[in-house]
Parts: C-alpha cells; structure tokens; sequence
C-alpha cells in the first residue's frame, strides 16, 4: 500500500539552528500538508502546497518556516532559526485532489523535533 | 514559562464491549468529517469519514454518527480489541476551501482493558 514516508524519524537540533524536515508524499497525489503537534496536544495544521506554491498557511506558519518541493518526489519544511516551541512532533501529509470524492489525506509517521 | 499539554478525555472499556467517542466541532460550515486513530509515536491514521448530506455512515467494527444541529459527532466501536486502544481524534473540513486543511479535535484516549 501506497505510503508517505518521512525522515529523520527523530532530529535533535540546538536552538537557532536550522533544520529541513523531509517527507516523499504518495507518488499520483498533488495536494500537500504539513501538520504539527506539540506532546499532548491536538494535530495543528501549518501549510499546504499544490502547484509548486503555498496555497494555505497557519498564524503559525511564520516567516521561519518555509517549504519547498525541490524535485518530483521529495516535500521539505524548513525552519530556518530553531526556538524551543518549535520542538514538536511534524506530520506530512498528502492527498489526491480536493473538492472531490476520496479527498482522504494520508499522513506520515512523523518526524519529533527536540530543540534544546 | 514551561507549557503544560491537554489532558486527554480518557474511555476506558472492557475488550468486548462497544466503545463510543464524541466529538465537538467548531465550524458550522464544515461540510467533511473524518475520524483519525493515532498509536503512540505514528501519525493519524483514517478510519471513517462522513458527508454532511449524511447523518450515519458504517465500516467495518465502526459508526460514525453526525448532528449538525448540536455540531456533534460520535465514533461507535463494535466489540472492542486491544488493538483499538489508542488516541481518536474527530477533524473537521469545509468541502468548499480552496484545500483539504484538516481541524483537528482534542483527542480521546480509548484504554481497551483485556
């Protein structure tokens, strides 16, 4: 079955520092997500993507983050200056359309961010 | 200061028995729901959507039932396993955006005891 994968699972990284958080989306799908959550607390939406641009962001969604499809395949979520509050658990997601039947979006297992 | 993350509803219930988890959404525009489970350390998982042209929808071992009127939705576990124990998660989508962002509820915690 078709997945979307993420890596690192887990990435440790010094406040202030800059870390790319990777995910390769489920191959036919054009609509991508990222999605945070913080330990204990419920999934928050960051970012969606389709056509090669933004096509929806958060108030979280700062001008410290950003994301990129750099080829076909892969789907990056940058933070650029790494603050504590940002260590969380990031979830990719992916989905095949939208405003459509089987607009199911199929998540990651996540990549956990500890800045320390 | 150190933040403090959500208390989670907690349902505990006998292996066997039907579990029922509900769920409070905050759009009356919202015109998708979709029910997530997430284990510990992986992402949501879908289980069940439903439509709000629809009041009830059946999977497999699984209801999800809708009330637009309260702005409620209810997840029905038949003959709940152990391997049911997780956090379920409600997430609610307003079909006519310009994209599927998800609002995820606070989560419930089903303790399945064998």
């Amino acid at each position: 079955e078709p997945e979307v994968t993420q890596t690192p699972s887990h990435q440790v990284t010094q406040m202030g520092q800059e870390v790319i958080l990777r995910c390769v989306p489920i191959s036919n799908h054009l609509y991508f997500y990222w999605y945070r959550q913080i330990l204990g607390q419920k999934v928050e939406f960051l970012v969606s993507f389709y056509n090669n641009e933004i096509s929806e962001k958060s108030e979280i969604f700062d001008d410290q983050f950003s994301v990129e499809r750099p080829d076909g395949s892969n789907f990056t979520l940058k933070i650029r200056s790494t603050k504590l509050e940002d260590s969380a658990m990031y979830f990719c997601a992916s989905s095949e359309a939208v405003r459509q039947p089987n607009t199911e979006a199929f998540f990651g297992q996540g990549t956990r961010l500890t800045v320390v | 200061g150190e933040s403090v993350g959500l208390h989670l509803p907690t349902l505990s219930v006998q292996e066997g028995d039907n579990s029922i988890i509900n769920c409070a959404y905050s759009n009356s525009a919202s015109d998708y729901f979709i029910w997530y489970k997430q284990e510990s350390g992986k992402g949501p998982q879908f289980i069940i959507d439903i439509r709000s042209n629809m009041d009830k929808r059946q999977g497999q071992r699984v209801t999800v039932l809708l009330n637009k009127t309260v702005k409620h939705l209810s997840l029905q576990i038949a003959a709940t396993q152990p391997g049911d124990s997780a956090v379920y998660f409600c997430a609610e989508q307003y079909y006519g955006g310009a994209t599927n962002k998800l609002i995820f509820g606070t989560g419930t915690l089903l303790a399945v005891q064998p």
